[in-house]
C-alpha cells in the first residue's frame, strides 16, 4: 500500500516551453503532497507544499510564477515548470503525506527533466 | 539551521561483508530523523526512524542509533547482501513539523556477489 506514481518519468522539452509533471497518490488520499528537487550527487531540497484545494506553500528562493502546483483532489498534484530554461533541468520528485495521523512521507520514482 | 551531511559514495562491498554509512546533523531542538532507500527506479521508501535521543531504529537488518551527543545517526548492517545495493540518504524532521524534511545527499552502496 501507499503507492505514488509520477508522470512522466522522464521529458525533454525546448527552451521556452511549459511542461506538466504530474504525482499521484495510487491507495491513498493525499490531503498534503510535496514537491521536491535534486540535483546530481545533492540532496532533495523541498521546493513546496500543496494542500488540497489550497495554494501551495513554496519555499524561500523557489521562484512560484515559474513551478506553478495545482493540488485540485486528494489524489493529484502538478507541477508545471513553465517558460523552461536549461537551469530547471532537474530530477523533481513528489512525496504525499500518509493518511491522517501519519507523519510518514511516500515518495514517487521522480521525473527527470531535461530542457534543451 | 537544519542540514544533513553523510559520507560520499559510491560504497562497494562483497556480500557479507558489515556495513557503515555516516550521517550528521545539526539541528535546533529535537529532530526525528529518517534513514530512507532508494532502489533502482523506484521512489524513497522509509527504511527505519528514530524520534528521540538514545532510540534505535532497526528494520531488515538495518539498525541506527540516535546519538543526541555526537549528533549523529550511523546506519549499519552486519551482513550486506546483493539485494542491499540501492542509494541510501539520511534525513530529519523538525520537532513537531513532520511536513519538513532536510535530507543528505545520499550514498550509494554496491554490493558484489
Amino acid at each position: 500500500g501507499a503507492v505514488v506514481s509520477q508522470h512522466p518519468s522522464w521529458v525533454i522539452c525546448k527552451s521556452g516551453t511549459s511542461v506538466k509533471i504530474e504525482c499521484r497518490s495510487l491507495d491513498f488520499q493525499a490531503t498534503t503532497m510535496f514537491w521536491y528537487r535534486q540535483f546530481p550527487k545533492q540532496s532533495l531540497m523541498l521546493m513546496a507544499t500543496s494542500n488540497e484545494g489550497s495554494k501551495a506553500t513554496y519555499e524561500q528562493g523557489v521562484e512560484k510564477d515559474k513551478f506553478l502546483i495545482n493540488h485540485a483532489s486528494l489524489t493529484l498534484s502538478t507541477l508545471t515548470v513553465t517558460s523552461a530554461h536549461p537551469e530547471d533541468s532537474s530530477f523533481y520528485i513528489c512525496s504525499a503525506r500518509g493518511p491522517t495521523g501519519s507523519y510518514e512521507q511516500y515518495f514517487g520514482p521522480g521525473t527527470r527533466l531535461t530542457v534543451t | 539551521g537544519n542540514s544533513v551531511t553523510q559520507m560520499e559514495g559510491p560504497v562497494t562491498l562483497s556480500e557479507e561483508a558489515f556495513l557503515t554509512i555516516n550521517c550528521t546533523y545539526t539541528a535546533t531542538g529535537y529532530p526525528s530523523l529518517f534513514w530512507y532507500v532508494q532502489y533502482p527506479g523506484e521512489g524513497l521508501q522509509l527504511l527505519l526512524k528514530a524520534t528521540k535521543a538514545d532510540d534505535k531504529g532497526s528494520n531488515k537488518g538495518f539498525e541506527a542509533t540516535y546519538r543526541k551527543e555526537t549528533t549523529s545517526f550511523h546506519l549499519e548492517k552486519g551482513s550486506v547482501q546483493v539485494s542491499d545495493s540501492a542509494v541510501y540518504f539520511c534525513a530529519l524532521s523538525e520537532a513537531y513539523n513532520f511536513n519538513k524534511f532536510y535530507f543528505g545527499s545520499g550514498t550509494k552502496l554496491n554490493v558484489k556477489p
